[in-house]
């Protein structure tokens, strides 16, 4: 099956204890994204990825970093989490920035 | 800069009915546009694309009409069910190769 799988799920950690999100997709898509979905702010990008170790600023890059080794993983990494990271995110992939984007189910995490 | 944005952050429609939701955009450059459905607890879903150089692209009971000249975009949802209730997102894919989402509008489909 086609598919966008994140992990965790749920996350609930604290102040400055570095994390990752993974984020892997099987349909060999080129183009990947973070989303950080928040009340009455819509979907915001985070980052972005063209391809294998290519990678770029969205929206709201503070706080965060990415990595692209292999075409089908593009882990999330937040260094040192702060209570505003707090949000339900998500990741998404495509075959290119020009196509329809495939999402996986989120993750919501909190920081205390 | 460059925004997308929905009308109306709620529409509420009885079963039956047509839908419409509306979306601006302020970059004329933007060559590719996308509506996304997302339901409760999950992530956004893909329901119809359109690309600039057209005004009008149907699909399965969605409609979505692009008028370049005011900047706007809109989806219609012809005999609304109550599985039509989420939030719909536009989304738009340019030359920024960035994409970005409006704030969404949630539809509920009233019985």
């Amino acid at each position: 099956e086609a598919q966008v799988t994140q992990n965790p799920r749920y996350l609930i950690t604290v102040t400055g204890k570095k994390l990752t999100v993974t984020c892997s997709q099987n349909m060999n898509h080129e183009y990947m994204s973070w989303y950080r979905q928040d009340p009455g702010l819509g979907l915001r990008q985070i980052y972005y990825s063209m391809n294998v170790e290519v990678t770029d600023k969205g929206d709201v890059p503070e706080g965060y970093k990415v990595s692209r080794k292999e075409k089908r993983n593009f882990p999330l990494i937040l260094e040192s989490p702060s209570p505003n990271q707090t949000s339900l995110y998500f990741c998404a992939s495509s075959l290119s920035d020009r196509n329809e984007q495939f999402f996986g189910p989120g993750t919501r995490l909190t920081v205390l | 800069g460059e925004s997308v944005g929905l009308h109306l952050p709620t529409l509420s429609v009885q079963e039956g009915d047509n839908s419409i939701i509306n979306c601006a955009y302020s970059n004329s450059a933007s060559d590719y546009f996308i509506w996304y459905k997302q339901e409760s607890g999950k992530g956004p879903q893909f329901i119809i694309d359109i690309r600039s150089n057209m005004d009008k692209r149907q699909g399965q009971r969605v409609t979505v009409l692009l008028n370049k000249t005011v900047k706007h975009l809109s989806l219609q949802i012809a005999a609304t069910q109550p599985g039509d209730s989420a939030v719909y997102f536009c989304s738009r894919s340019g030359s920024a190769r960035q994409l970005t989402f409006g704030s969404g509008t949630q539809l509920t489909v009233l019985p």
